[in-house]
């Protein structure tokens, strides 16, 4: 059974880079897609972008010029950067994969869920 | 401001059948596939419904979905007190760009 795991700071400083790892165990990460989302606290779920094993990647609009997700087969592991970073990104973070939409990205759930990892952006 | 639109709250009684809406347009729920998650306090969202209307294995056959034209709708009957919880639609926009509704917070009185 797949499961995933958020690791990084759960403090960051106003204007600095976010960077959480998302470790993937009882599976491989390749010929899957995998995705961030985040939850400000009390509000609802955003979803951050998405990276193919082989490394392509799909951003959310309103966050692209801010984002960049990374992969690493050998580690099993995917990364999530986010850039000068303000009081409006402090969240829950989740990764999860991608399941069913393999062939058509359109047809593909969010399942699993790593447990999320609390990042709060303050000075 | 979420994409997709649910009502904030939602409410019934033990054993009461409640819907939950989700709407949204022809570039989203109009063309794609509408998934539901459930968050329960203090924890991940977890896949309740895939692909407008299947349940995954180990999802109570309680809960249902169906989506017509940008509209889509939860169903849950015979509701528990363990159903008290956060429902989520979602769906992809043709970028392709997840998107989710607000949430709907269901109260189980």
């Amino acid at each position: 059974q797949v499961q995933l795991q958020e690791s990084g700071p759960g403090l960051v400083k106003p204007s600095e880079t976010l960077s959480l790892t998302c470790t993937v165990s009882g599976g491989s990460i390749s010929s899957y897609y995998w995705s961030w989302i985040r939850q400000p606290p009390g509000k609802g779920l955003e979803w951050i972008g998405y990276i193919y094993y082989s490394g392509s990647t799909n951003y959310n609009p309103s966050l692209k010029s801010r984002v960049t997700i990374s992969v690493d087969t050998s580690k099993n592991q995917f990364s999530l950067k986010l850039s000068s970073v303000t009081a409006a990104d402090t969240a829950v973070y989740y990764c999860a994969r991608l399941s069913g939409g393999i062939v058509v990205v359109t047809a593909g759930w969010f399942d699993p869920w790593g447990q999320g990892t609390l990042v709060t952006v303050s000075s | 401001q979420s994409v997709l639109t649910q009502p904030p709250s939602a409410s019934g009684t033990p054993g009461q059948r409640v819907t939950i809406s989700c709407s949204g347009s022809s570039s989203n729920i109009g063309s794609n596939y509408v998934y539901w998650y459930q968050q329960l306090p203090g924890t991940a969202p977890k896949l309740l419904i895939y692909r407008n209307n299947q349940r995954p294995s180990g999802v109570p056959d309680r809960f249902s979905g169906s989506k017509s034209g940008t509209s889509a709708s939860l169903a849950i009957s015979g509701l528990r007190s363990e159903d008290e919880a956060d429902y989520y639609c979602a769906a992809w926009d043709d970028s392709p760009s997840g998107v989710f509704g607000g949430g709907t917070k269901l109260t189980v009185l």
